[in-house]
């Protein structure tokens, strides 16, 4: 069984859509994060939900919407999908609240969205 | 300045080869420090937490230097499976958040 599973695993789509990236874990964890990976490689936060709860939200454009039915699960949904939305997004988890200080996150294989 | 700096690499080793990289972080107040394993087009990996005395997991090393404000991963005796990007993560200082570098990539060859 894959502990952080997310889907779809690749997204070709059109400027001006809509789309949504679902994540699962199975690690029993309080604690997911969704992640953007550019082109360059560079891995940054962009939200963070504590046991459905809201806790990072970084300087993310309000087209992006994450959304915690429960614990084990998070969604992020995009509207208006831009160019620059083409990256890697990758959901984690962790088995703390504070995953700054044990370190250990898990993640997901990532969902690779490309915006033509 | 980035919160969180690496060399790029890439580099290029044979096997067998020791290797070392560093990574600096910009502020002072962070507590914590990591290296994580991404091999090409798959999810990063915890590979080790980072001590303040140094620590070690087999061929792996790493150092802490908080004075300068720097860590460092050193691996002996490469494998070609060491091939990859590595990491460096350093949490903020506040909150929750961990900050990743763009990562250092290391290929072995035969």
């Amino acid at each position: 069984d894959t502990a952080v599973s997310q889907t779809p695993k690749y997204l070709v789509t059109q400027m001006g859509n809509d789309k949504s990236i679902k994540c699962e874990q199975n690690l029993g964890h309080d604690t997911m994060y969704w992640y953007k990976q550019d082109s360059k490689k560079f891995l940054k936060i962009m939200f963070s939900y504590n046991n459905k709860e809201l806790i990072i939200n970084e300087t993310v454009p309000n087209r992006f919407s994450p959304k915690s039915p429960d614990k084990a699960h998070l969604n992020l949904h995009i509207n208006s999908l831009e160019l620059g939305d083409s990256a890697v997004y990758f959901c984690a988890s962790s088995q703390v609240r504070k995953a700054s200080s044990t370190g250990e996150l898990f993640f997901g294989e990532g969902s690779r969205l490309t915006v033509l | 300045r980035k919160e969180v700096e690496q060399d790029p690499g890439p580099f290029n080793v044979p096997e067998g080869a020791t290797v070392a990289f560093n990574c600096t972080y910009s502020n002072s107040a962070s507590q914590s420090f990591f290296w994580y394993r991404q091999d090409c087009r798959k999810e990063p990996k915890l590979l080790m937490s980072v001590y303040s005395s140094g620590n070690e997991d087999g061929r792996f090393t790493a150092q802490l230097n908080r004075a300068s404000q720097y860590i460092s991963l050193l691996i002996r005796d490469s494998k070609l499976s060491d091939s990859a990007t590595y990491l460096c993560v350093v949490n903020g200082g506040s909150g929750d958040k961990l900050t990743f570098g763009t990562g250092t990539r290391l290929a072995v060859r035969p």
